[in-house]
Order: C-alpha cells, then sequence, then structure tokens
C-alpha cells in the first residue's frame, strides 16, 4: 500500500540554487511527517519534521512545508551543496503508530 | 554511530534456508521497526514491536517472523528464503513513550542479505 508516494526518483540541480523534494499522502490520519537523509552504505537519518498542526517548519538551509487540504508536503533546501547529494525520504506516522516511507528521491548536487 | 546496532552486516545464503537479524535499539529507546529496502526500492515497513509487544504489522511475508525480547533487543527471522528477499534489512528504535507524541526513528546501518 503506497500510503507515501515520492514521484520523482531523481532531482539533479546546480551548487547554489534551491533543491524543492516532494511528497504526497493519502492516510488522512497522519499527523507527523518527517524526511530523512540516506548516504550509500547507511542507514537513514533524520532531517526535519513537521506536526500537522503547523504548515512550515524551518531549520537552517533546510525547510518542510506542509499543505494538508493537498495532502502534500515539500522539502526546500537553500542553498544546495554538493554535500547534500543523497537519497531524501520522506516518511509519515499516525499518533503512536508505525511510520510510512515514500520510495525516495535521489538528488544530486552539482558543483 | 547511531546507537542503533544491526548485525550482521553481510549475509550470504542459499535459498531454502533461514536466517536471523539480530538489532539492539539506542539505550532507552522502546520501539523497534523493521524496513526492507530492496533494489532501487523504498522502506518497506515490516513490523513494529513497543516494548515487547507487537504493535503494528505492515507488508510482513508469513515466512517471516520477528520477536522483541525483555532486554528490548529484537531478532528478524526470514525463513524459506527465496531469490527475491534479497535486500537491505533496517531496524529502526525511538523512545515512541505513550503521551510524548510522535516519534523520530534512529536507524542502523542495515544487514544486506543477498540469497543465491
Amino acid at each position: 500500500d503506497q500510503q507515501v508516494k515520492q514521484n520523482s526518483p531523481s532531482l539533479s540541480v546546480q551548487e547554489g540554487r534551491i533543491s524543492i523534494l516532494n511528497c504526497d499522502y493519502t492516510n488522512s490520519m497522519f499527523d507527523y511527517f518527517l524526511w530523512y537523509k540516506k548516504y550509500p552504505a547507511e542507514g537513514p537519518t533524520f532531517l526535519i519534521s513537521i506536526s500537522s498542526i503547523k504548515d512550515k517548519n524551518e531549520d537552517g538551509r533546510f525547510t518542510v512545508f506542509l499543505n494538508k487540504s493537498a495532502k502534500h508536503l515539500s522539502l526546500h533546501i537553500v542553498p544546495s551543496q554538493p554535500g547534500d547529494s543523497a537519497v531524501y525520504f520522506c516518511a509519515a506516522s499516525a499518533m503512536y503508530n508505525d511510520m510510512r516511507f515514500g520510495a525516495g528521491t535521489r538528488l544530486t548536487v552539482k558543483p | 554511530d547511531s546507537g542503533v546496532t544491526q548485525t550482521p552486516k553481510h549475509l550470504i545464503t542459499a535459498t531454502g534456508q533461514r536466517v536471523t537479524l539480530r538489532c539492539s535499539p539506542r539505550s532507552g529507546d522502546l520501539s523497534v521497526y523493521w524496513y526492507q529496502q530492496s533494489l532501487d526500492q523504498g522502506l518497506q515497513f515490516l513490523i513494529q514491536y513497543y516494548n515487547g509487544e507487537e504493535r503494528a504489522k505492515g507488508n510482513i511475508l508469513e515466512r517471516f517472523s520477528a520477536q522483541q525480547f525483555p532486554d528490548l533487543h529484537s531478532e528478524l527471522n526470514l525463513s524459506s528464503l527465496e531469490l527475491g528477499d534479497s535486500a537491505l534489512y533496517f531496524c529502526a528504535s525511538s523512545v515512541n513513550l505513550e503521551g510524548y507524541g510522535a516519534n523520530v526513528l534512529t536507524f542502523g546501518a542495515g544487514s544486506r542479505l543477498t540469497v543465491l
């Protein structure tokens, strides 16, 4: 069941520009959304999250936007750096319950 | 080091065999989650345990089983292995206390299973 969808398998941007990664979900019970970053040969690591009571959360170069009516969230990285090149997973959960992940988007930031 | 330990890191076995993957959660974390990542696929949720009890079940095959022990470590047992079971298996843990709110998962480095 694809409750969390990342429709773009890959994204390539130039260093210094904005990277926008998108995610859609279908389960209206989800109330907490997260982005994880994964480098090769490592487990995913937590990047940023947002609660359903908010529509924006910012942490340095990373901002997550949530549009509940559209069941859509996005991650903005500004400015993008080569070290940001990784696979980014969107995840969602309902309170206390399991966490569902999207298929991931591979971001490549070119110098 | 994330604090979540998975063993073995790599495992090669034959079809029809049985393997056990082990996970030690981060100190203080009560919940353990298991995920499967096949080639170029996302993280497929398998199962979650909270303080020794099964909390949620995802797309886990009947040939697979898991448990969480009193010391909170967890094992994922995969039996009658097929070629398609070749994947990275991730364990994650979280505090997940009742009333704490939503939780952030901390992942281990994964166990890569190759079935020949």
